[in-house]
């Protein structure tokens, strides 16, 4: 079975520090992804990798920056947390290539609360 | 860009009734279509995907949907709810043009009452 594994399931943070989410996934995708769940606007895409080293903007990357520095690793970082990033927060990863029938497999979450 | 609409953000059926949960979707060309669930406090987990041949296509846990391209409707379906369908739905397409990027719907909370 595919595994995407993130680091937390819950988090507390102050506003100003700086937070790292962590995902690992074990099939070796090639692609990654960060989103972030709101009640009624359904997941949003912060930024994504289509391998290592390489990553794209989402539709929703302001106060947000990634990492890819291996294959099975993505992470997400908030360089300075605020309140409006509280939010549910969901890696996902994926084969690349021309695979665009294939599914993303999704991690169980991080709820990361900003205070 | 492609994209996909969800009709209705609360669903509420009876048990053993027809489930019904709507999604639209914008392509200009022919769309890779999923739809997935999420339990309470749990990551998504794929029901069923569309690619291209047949277009009534069946998943997990009973749900089938049917890709309609005069309509650019992919509605989800079960003839019979149980309990344990209570879950969030998400409808989602594949971006063709900008690295395969997976963009989601808003999301449907299905209630089921006994």
């Amino acid at each position: 079975d595919v595994k995407v594994t993130q680091s937390s399931r819950y988090l507390v943070k102050r506003t100003g520090e700086k937070v790292f989410l962590e995902c690992v996934q074990d099939m070796d995708h090639e692609k990654m992804f960060w989103y972030r769940q709101d009640p009624g606007l359904g997941l949003r895409l912060i930024y994504f990798s289509y391998d290592v080293k390489m990553k794209e903007k989402g539709d929703i990357p302001e106060g947000y920056s990634v990492s890819r520095e291996k294959k099975e690793r993505f992470s997400l970082i908030l360089e300075s947390a605020s309140t409006n990033q509280t939010s549910m927060y969901l890696c996902a990863s994926s084969f690349g290539g021309a695979g665009m029938n294939t599914e993303a497999f999704f991690g169980q979450g991080t709820r990361l609360t900003v205070v | 860009a492609q994209s996909v609409t969800q009709l209705g953000s609360h669903v509420s059926v009876s048990e053993g009734a027809l489930v019904l949960l709507r999604c639209n979707y914008s392509s200009s060309v022919p769309p890779y279509l999923f739809w997935y669930v999420q339990y309470p406090n749990q990551g998504l987990q794929l029901l069923l995907k569309y690619t291209t041949g047949a277009t009534l296509v069946k998943g997990i846990n009973g749900f089938e949907a049917e890709f309609k391209k005069s309509e650019t409707s992919f509605h989800l379906t079960k003839p019979s709810a149980h309990m344990s369908d209570a879950a969030e739905y998400f409808c989602a397409v594949r971006r063709y043009n900008q690295g395969g990027k997976l963009i989601f719907g808003q999301g449907t909370e299905l209630s089921v009452k006994p």
